[in-house]
């Protein structure tokens, strides 16, 4: 089983929809990653938290650190939120003064319009 | 303030060849940060530099390695080339390590033939 777990794995709803992608891990961690990729490759950071909810714009985060579990929520979704969006958590063994990042597999989102 | 930036984009090589990748952090950026994002096993740690010192390594095989310079640029090599290597390698910055807001260049597509 792996630490980090999404689903769904491919989401494709209509412009204006509201998304939800979900995001489990097995391992203690001190923070939580979401990213967005686009086709060609882009790594943006979307939201960096370790508790509770944060906004930007369209986009909302929020962690649950007893369920270890973490949801990413698009609202008023548009086709330019298609993308690969991907979770890391930043496990809590602590090697050599740094953290491991550990990824899940990735949702592919698409929205038509 | 000029983004992550990586060279070369795109590279060929065959199998036992070796290969080195660069990478650029934002200016002031101390750490970084190196992944392998391959179709069937997604993203995955490399390794950390911070000030010149890998702080964090990943499950990889020696023939991975890289090295920090004093300006905080990094260099990834992987020697004896094999065609899962195949990839798209990134690196990511950010100010002090792990703990903070990475933020991502726009990866080196490595195909090894």
């Amino acid at each position: 089983k792996n630490e980090v777990e999404q689903s769904p794995q491919n989401l494709t709803a209509q412009e204006g929809e509201f998304i939800t992608i979900n995001c489990s891990y097995s391992v203690g961690i001190s923070a939580l990653h979401w990213l967005q990729q686009h086709p060609g490759g882009g790594i943006v950071s979307l939201f960096m938290l370790s508790s509770g909810k944060k906004k930007h714009g369209r986009l909302i985060a929020t962690i649950n650190i007893q369920e270890k579990h973490s949801s990413l929520h698009i609202t008023a979704s548009h086709p330019r939120d298609s993308a690969v969006y991907i979770c890391a958590v930043r496990s809590l063994i602590i090697i050599q003064g740094a953290q491991k990042l550990v990824f899940g597999q990735g949702t592919r989102l698409t929205i038509n319009p | 303030k000029a983004g992550v930036t990586q060279t070369p984009r795109y590279l060929i090589k065959t199998r036992g060849q070796q290969v080195t990748l660069s990478c650029s952090p934002i200016s002031g950026h101390r750490s970084v940060s190196w992944y392998q994002q391959t179709p069937g096993q997604g993203l995955q740690f490399l390794f950390e530099y911070f000030s010149e010192t890998q702080r964090n390594k990943g499950n990889f095989p020696g023939r991975f390695s890289g090295r920090q310079f004093s300006n905080s640029r990094s260099e990834m090599n992987v020697s004896t080339l094999e065609l899962g290597d195949s990839a798209l390698y990134l690196c990511a910055s950010s100010s002090s390590s792990l703990r903070n807001e990475q933020f991502f260049g726009p990866g080196t597509r490595l195909t090894v033939l």
